[in-house]
């Protein structure tokens, strides 16, 4: 079973800024999270790493609480494009640290 | 190309029949995953290649599937007297080590009519 827990879908419109809030009560101390983008008939993407507080690149930013047993994906300013599925992964210690997937949250950006 | 590579993209084959579907990695990746999706779901760890050997193949959902990394390079997976039930798409991935960024082909679409 999938270690995170998130949204099944949102909605938004072009031009705000969508947020993606992911549970993993329970993160390892050493486990970094991982967000990945899907779109269709394409594999997933990498999007952004953190471990603590907050990392920002040019696609989005991550928010991580001080606990670690939350994360939030933010994507600034969304367009169309970025309908998308969004993954947040964190390594399965029970499998290996693999990273395993779960549902997703399936973003659908309006116009 | 500097992406991962999969073939076919497509491939329809009949219940009972044999199947072998390819990756390329990203050149220098001696990581190589394989997962498999089904229609609005996540994907599902399949095998994990540390160079030529699987280091975990937990994933494997029965003894008809098999994996090979034969020089820690391409890989193939085959899969044994398909079933309707293993219609997915069939993801590659590989990275510089296990715990590295994942990065994945766009996978091959198996149907088992």
């Amino acid at each position: 079973l999938a270690k995170t827990t998130q949204p099944i879908s949102m909605d938004s419109y072009e031009g705000q800024e969508v947020n993606i809030t992911c549970s993993h009560n329970n993160i390892a101390t050493n486990d970094y999270i991982t967000w990945y983008q899907q779109f269709p008939s394409q594999g997933p993407r990498f999007i952004i790493q953190g471990y603590k507080t907050k990392v920002t690149n040019e696609v989005a930013s991550l928010f991580i609480p001080a606990d670690r047993k939350s994360s939030t994906l933010s994507l600034p300013r969304v367009s169309l494009s970025d309908t998308a599925v969004y993954y947040c992964l964190v390594p399965d210690n029970n499998a290996g640290n693999m990273l395993t997937f779960g549902g997703g949250t399936r973003l659908m950006v309006k116009p | 190309g500097a992406g991962v590579s999969q073939t076919p993209s497509n491939k329809v084959t009949e219940k009972g029949k044999y199947v072998e579907l390819r990756c390329d990695p990203i050149s220098g990746h001696t990581a190589l995953y394989w997962y498999r999706q089904s229609l609005g779901q996540g994907p599902e760890f399949l095998i994990y290649f540390q160079g030529t050997g699987a280091a975990d193949d937990s994933g494997l959902p029965n003894d008809r599937f098999f994996a090979v990394r034969p020089e820690g390079s391409v890989s193939t997976l085959k899969i044994q007297r398909t079933e309707r039930g293993d219609s997915a798409v069939y993801l590659c991935a590989s990275s510089q080590g296990q715990g590295e960024k994942l990065f994945f082909g766009s996978g091959t679409q198996l149907s088992v009519l």
